[in-house]
Parts: structure tokens; sequence; C-alpha cells
């Protein structure tokens, strides 16, 4: 079954804690974003990668990071730096130039 | 920076009465528009993009250069139509799509 995996669904961390969220696609798409999806807020671009060992800050980077050591995978770690990291984040990827972005379910992070 | 601006944050409309949610954008040169759909309890997903001039399960959206607009309409609601709607637009380089803050359609009997 081809598409986007998101893990885990739901996710709680202790304030100061950093958290990974896992994405992987198996579409053999080059690019892949990452996104918060906040109410009335829309989605926000984090990070987004256009080819393996390459990725780009976009509106929101402060307080994650991410890593693309295979095209398959693009994980998005939370740190303890992200000042309000409770949201719904969502993963995309898509074919180079403008392609049309497939999403995952999502991953609901909260902080207690 | 792209922008894109939908004003109404929920629209609520009668079955079988006509739909026209707004998506406007600030980008300057030729940017590729698109409306993505959520519907309830399941992924985000295209629903139609203005360089394929489709009409999608009875909405279209035609791109205006003059008013930066990208509004999308469909003549007669239904009640599966309820949804979130997210305008979006590529352009200035980089392969990134920007979102608005999105539209809740809700379509009453």
């Amino acid at each position: 079954d081809g598409g986007i995996t998101q893990s885990p669904k739901y996710l709680f961390r202790k304030e100061g804690q950093n958290v990974t969220l896992s994405c992987e696609q198996n579409l053999n798409h080059d690019a892949m974003y990452w996104y918060r999806q906040d109410p009335g807020q829309g989605l926000r671009l984090i990070y987004y990668s256009q080819i393996v060992n390459d990725f780009q800050k976009g509106d929101i980077a402060e307080g994650y990071s991410v890593s693309r050591e295979k095209k398959e995978s693009f994980p998005l770690t939370v740190t303890s730096a992200q000042k309000n990291p409770t949201a719904f984040y969502l993963c995309a990827s898509t074919e180079p130039f403008g392609g049309e972005l497939f999403f995952g379910e999502g991953s609901r992070l909260t902080v207690l | 920076a792209q922008r894109v601006t939908q004003p109404e944050k929920l629209l609520s409309v009668f079955k079988g009465a006509p739909v026209e949610l707004k998506c406007n954008y600030s980008y300057s040169g030729s940017p590729e528009l698109f409306w993505y759909v959520q519907y309830s309890r399941q992924r985000l997903q295209l629903l139609l993009r203005h360089i394929s001039r489709e009409s999608i399960k009875g909405f279209t959206a035609d791109l205006n250069k003059g008013e930066t607009s990208f509004h999308l309409k469909k003549p007669f609601a239904q009640e599966e139509d309820s949804a979130m709607y997210y305008c979006a637009s590529l352009g200035g380089g980089g392969n990134k799509l920007t979102f608005g803050t999105g539209t809740q359609l809700k379509v009453e009997l």
C-alpha cells in the first residue's frame, strides 16, 4: 500500500524533553516536507528537503531539527527549545517542481 | 514572502445553495495555485490546481491575476462537501507550498 506513514499518531512528552516524529514514504518522491497545523493558523512549513542529504528551513524552523539520510525517510525532532510544541504535525512528499503534495495522517504532540 | 489569505474561517451554507470560498495571494510572479481539502478523519488531499483547469466534484477555481484571487466555487452545495478547505500557492523558488489559514465549510440540510 503506497503512501506516507507517520508515527506515532499521538505522543505526550514532558517539558524539556526532545521528541522525534517519524515520516516514511514509499512513493519514491525526492521532496519531503514537515508542516505544523494549528487551529486558525493553517499549515506552516517547518522544514523541507528536495533531495537526500539536503534540507532547508521553512517559515518556523526554530526549535526543530531534521535529517534526510535516506530518500524514504524524513524524521523531525522537536527540541526543548521549541517554545510552543503542542500541535498537529503533518509530513508530505511530492515529485520535484510543483507536483501534488501527498500527506500523511499526522502526529499529534502534546507537551504536559 | 508569499502570502495566501483566506478571509473566512467558517462558511455555512444550505444544501443546494452556491458556494464560494475566497482566496487571495500576494506573489507577484506567476504562481501555481491549488485547493486542498481535508474531510473529517481523512488526510489532507489535493482537490484541484489551476494549471489543470479541471472541475473536481463540481468545484472550479479560476485564477484572476488582476485581483490576485483564486476563489473556489460550486453552484450547488452537497452535504458531503462539508470539510476544511485550504488554498495554497507554489512560487518564489524552493518548490515549497504556502498555505492559507483554511476555511471550514459546513453544508446544512
